[in-house]
């Protein structure tokens, strides 16, 4: 079954400082990927999404994304983190596998940007 | 103006009673779901569909139902089975004729047993 990990809880960075939150993921095709963020009690924002061909993936709010197939990772990243970034971000995958199509989601990465 | 609408916005459900959380779409999509999130378990799928009057489990459709007689809408039903239905519940869509398109989120309803 196709699957993402999202290997940490919470990420703290300081605002003005870049960002990195990680996603691992496992197909058994072509991988179709992508980054969703949540704020407080409401609905998932889609932010960017993997299209083969392009490693580098720019996205919403100055975000972007770097596919690596060999370590099957599709890491979120921002150059220079703002405050009004504290969110939940979700890694997801579409799954493929089973033919219901939906997205299968990571637990979610809570990122705090401290002022 | 397009997107996905989810009603109510909280409900509250006491013990033994069945409640019908509203989810309507207006972006054309063929597929709808359903999804249920719980603190530090990210989202799980209850229920998709992908053509009207068509639909299949995810994997934890147990105490849930849901129906799709129109392409607009897709009821979910949290019946007295569900023995834990404290959790907020998101509603998506999608268009199914590209693979690599993104899924679109209602706001959510947040469910509270009393």
């Amino acid at each position: 079954a196709q699957s993402v990990a999202q290997p940490e809880d919470q990420v703290n960075v300081a605002e003005g400082n870049p960002l990195t939150v990680k996603c691992t993921y496992s197909v058994s095709g072509n991988p179709y990927l992508f980054w969703y963020v949540q704020y407080p009690n409401r609905g998932l924002q889609f932010l960017l999404k993997y299209i083969t061909g392009d490693n580098l993936v720019k996205g919403s709010y100055g975000f972007e994304a770097e596919f690596n197939k060999s370590q099957t990772s599709f890491h979120l990243k921002k150059p220079s983190a703002l405050v009004s970034d504290s969110a939940l971000y979700f890694c997801a995958v579409r799954d493929m596998d089973t033919g219901r199509r939906a997205l299968t989601f990571g637990s979610g990465t809570r990122l705090q940007v401290q002022p | 103006d397009g997107g996905i609408t989810q009603s109510p916005k909280y409900l509250f459900r006491k013990e033994g009673q069945n409640v019908t959380l509203s989810c309507e779409q207006n972006l054309n999509h063929d597929a709808m779901y359903w999804y249920r999130q719980d603190p530090g378990q990210g989202l799980r799928l209850i229920y998709y569909s992908q053509i009207v009057n068509d639909f299949q489990k995810g994997d934890i459709a147990e105490g849930y139902s849901v129906s799709r007689e129109k392409k607009e809408s897709f009821p979910l039903t949290v019946t007295s089975a569900q023995k834990n239905p404290t959790a907020f519940y998101l509603c998506a869509s999608s268009n199914l004729a590209a693979m690599n398109t993104e899924a679109f989120f209602g706001q959510g309803t947040r469910l509270t047993v009393v």
